[in-house]
């Protein structure tokens, strides 16, 4: 397995209490991804990282936020955490911007209460 | 915009039958395809990519699966399946064009194989 690591594994929070998933790697790659899996919908991008500093917005970014400040480490906070954002979050990691595959890590079950 | 649709949400199938799972996608540009396996409780796993070449690739576990241009579709195939086989599977494709390859998914097909 690609060395990925999402913390905490669980998490179950109240309405409105923000809350922050990291995602460390161990491989340098250079892309980070933050899916969302929810039944019926697959998985959907929620933002991404190109680099340090350099992250961008997926199709379900609304509530969420994203920071890298280093290489190895990508955080995807829920300012004010909705019922709506009860889900399995994804990392994901790439080595390039081209065909290389993701590799995923083992996610992190949120529920909001 | 590129768009993913897996035509069947649950496929039952008999164990040592054959199996197809549908997939067909919609883009503008050229795409990248490639197969996801899901086994509970984890992440996913790539089966097989088809970026260029040769339109039948070969993964692994003994899936293969056929790009058909005109058709716009991506179906993976196993001859014979195992009880192991028993997992959800996702149908991506990811643009050629654009600064970060962004992988939009398919909603899953889960494949249950019965004794």
């Amino acid at each position: 397995d690609a060395g990925i690591t999402q913390s905490p594994r669980h998490k179950v929070t109240e309405t409105g209490t923000p809350v922050t998933l990291r995602c460390h790697q161990t491989e340098n790659h250079r892309y980070m991804y933050w899916y969302r899996q929810d039944p019926g919908h697959g998985l959907r991008l929620i933002h991404y990282s190109y680099g340090v500093k350099d992250t961008d917005k997926g199709e379900v970014s609304d509530g969420y936020s994203v920071s890298r400040s280093k290489t190895e480490d990508f955080l995807l906070t829920l300012e004010s955490a909705t019922s709506s954002q009860t889900s399995v979050y994804f990392c994901a990691i790439s080595a390039t911007g081209g065909g290389s595959p993701l590799h995923f890590g083992n996610g992190t079950r949120l529920t909001v209460t | 915009a590129q768009s993913v649709t897996q035509l069947d949400s649950q496929v039952p199938v008999f164990e040592e039958a054959p199996v197809e799972l549908r997939c067909n996608y919609s883009s503008s540009v050229s795409v990248y395809l490639f197969w996801y396996v899901q086994y509970p409780n984890q992440g996913l796993q790539l089966l097989l990519k088809y970026l260029s070449g040769s339109t039948l690739v070969k993964g692994i576990n003994g899936f293969e699966a056929e790009f058909n241009k005109s058709q716009t579709s991506f179906h993976l195939r196993k001859p014979s399946v195992h009880i192991s086989d028993t997992a959800e599977y996702f149908c991506a494709v990811s643009a050629l064009s654009g600064s970060a390859r962004q992988l939009t998914f398919g909603s899953g097909t889960q494949l249950t194989v019965l004794p």
